[in-house]
């Protein structure tokens, strides 16, 4: 059974671009998760997906936004890239069943310059 | 607000127990959590507790809760040089339920 997986593991982008990453959640799972990891910081809430729309969201941008398919993946996508968007984002699936067990993917670095 | 805290490093000799600690500010929190991570890896969950319980045991860990103080913490018998990673504890924020506020990590050293 595989867990949660992100691709990619690491992207290099310059200022002003706009980046997507992917995350297919863990097999039974129906809501992803997304978090910004700055280093040395704990992960940040960016927002929740829960039958395909954003159900909770964090204090980010607008210029963080996301979609969820029908088959529950899901994707993050950020515009406008500013060098503080450099970080680690994780991905985490869990089960609507109000515990709100969230299982982590392994991350995409992304590096802004 | 939302806060919850933990000290930044622990060191401990292999075969010790490792006591990690944290603090957390929403009292209405129903679950709370424990995840280790290693370097360059995202987060694994360790193991997790439900507001209404004050220990919980899992082989080589054990997690106790004081509601009234607000602490949680994570204790690790015969630690291991494998279990050198940074922990984060979280609790689920009661009015976002689909949001966990993490700590900022202890990093754990075990020393052979």
């Amino acid at each position: 059974d595989a867990g949660v997986t992100q691709s990619p593991t690491h992207l290099i982008k310059t200022r002003g671009q706009q980046v997507t990453l992917r995350c297919s959640p863990k097999s039974g799972h129906d809501t992803v998760s997304w978090y910004q990891q700055a280093l040395g910081q704990g992960p940040q809430f960016i927002f929740q997906y829960y039958e395909e729309e954003e159900r909770q969201r964090g204090n980010f941008p607008d210029r963080f936004s996301g979609h969820q398919f029908p088959n529950y993946s899901s994707e993050l996508n950020v515009n406008a890239l500013l060098l503080g968007d450099s970080a680690l984002y994780l991905c985490a699936s869990s089960r609507s069943d109000g515990k709100n067990i969230q299982y982590f993917g392994a991350g995409t670095r992304l590096s802004v310059l | 607000g939302e806060d919850v805290e933990q000290s930044l490093f622990l060191s401990v000799r292999e075969g010790d127990s490792s006591v990690i600690n944290c603090t957390y500010t929403d009292s209405s929190s129903t679950y709370l959590y424990w995840y280790k991570q290693e370097p360059g890896a995202g987060l694994q969950l360790l193991t997790y507790i439900f507001s209404n319980m004050d220990m919980k045991q899992d082989q080589r860990l054990t997690v106790l809760l004081n509601k009234k103080d607000k602490h949680l913490s994570l204790r690790i018998a015969d630690t291991q040089t494998g279990d050198s990673a940074i922990y984060f504890c979280a609790e689920k924020d009661y009015n976002q339920g689909g949001k966990l506020i993490f700590g900022q990590g202890t990093e754990l050293s075990v020393k052979p």
